[in-house]
């Protein structure tokens, strides 16, 4: 079974710019998780997504969105980028049941000029 | 609300030698406790996955345990080599909202 896999592994953006990252998760996943990780706070959630519709959501201003379609890929978008966006993305997916365990992508590098 | 420590931050250790790693959670309302492994820039590798009835889970040179009363779990590696080098964290599954990872103890196993 194909893992999860995010799309692009690596982007530079300049403040300001909006980005748009990917995720697909394992077949037969219903749910995605989307997590920040920066060295200064470590891995910090961000929402995650089941059937199409937020179920949870973090401490992240609104410039962070996200969506989920019918066939479980996801995609998060941030707008009016700033430097301290700059981190590596992560994306979880799992079945969607409480509780549940979750199984990581390799993540998405954004740099932010 | 759940906070996860990880102590040490970091750690150096010569080829060969046994290590443990710990990790410790203020809230023992967890339904599982799962050890990550991360390389440099990369994501991350699901090591272990404990659940909260059990006590501890090997898989090769890798052991860990789980004391929920106390709030402690701790990853033992055995025979280290320099392959083993790099982040181990931890994060804990409350059941009803989203892992809570600690901020993990950077390895270097020194050949």
């Amino acid at each position: 079974k194909a893992g999860v896999t995010q799309t692009p592994r690596y982007l530079i953006k300049t403040r300001g710019q909006q980005v748009t990252l990917s995720c697909s998760p394992i077949s037969g996943h219903r749910s995605v998780s989307w997590y920040q990780q920066t060295p200064g706070q470590g891995l910090q959630f961000l929402f995650e997504y089941f059937s199409e519709t937020q179920r949870n959501k973090g401490n992240f201003p609104g410039r962070f969105s996200g969506r989920q379609f019918s066939n479980s890929r996801s995609e998060m978008n941030v707008s009016t980028l700033e430097l301290g966006d700059s981190a590596l993305y992560l994306c979880a997916s799992s079945l969607g049941g409480h509780p549940d365990t979750q199984y990581f992508g390799p993540g998405t590098r954004l740099t932010v000029l | 609300k759940q906070e996860v420590t990880q102590i040490p931050a970091a750690l150096s250790v010569p080829e060969g030698e046994n290590l443990v790693l710990n990790c410790s959670f203020t809230d023992s309302a967890i339904y599982n406790l799962q050890w990550f492994r991360q390389d440099p820039g990369k994501g991350l590798t699901s090591l272990l996955l404990i659940q909260s009835s059990q006590r501890e889970q090997t898989s090769g040179r890798l052991n860990a345990s789980l004391d929920k009363s106390s709030g402690r779990s701790t990853l033992y590696i055995a025979a280290s080599q320099p392959g083993d080098s790099a982040t181990y964290l931890c994060a804990v599954n409350p059941g009803n909202t989203p892992l809570v990872f600690g901020k993990g103890t950077r390895l270097s196993v020194i050949a």
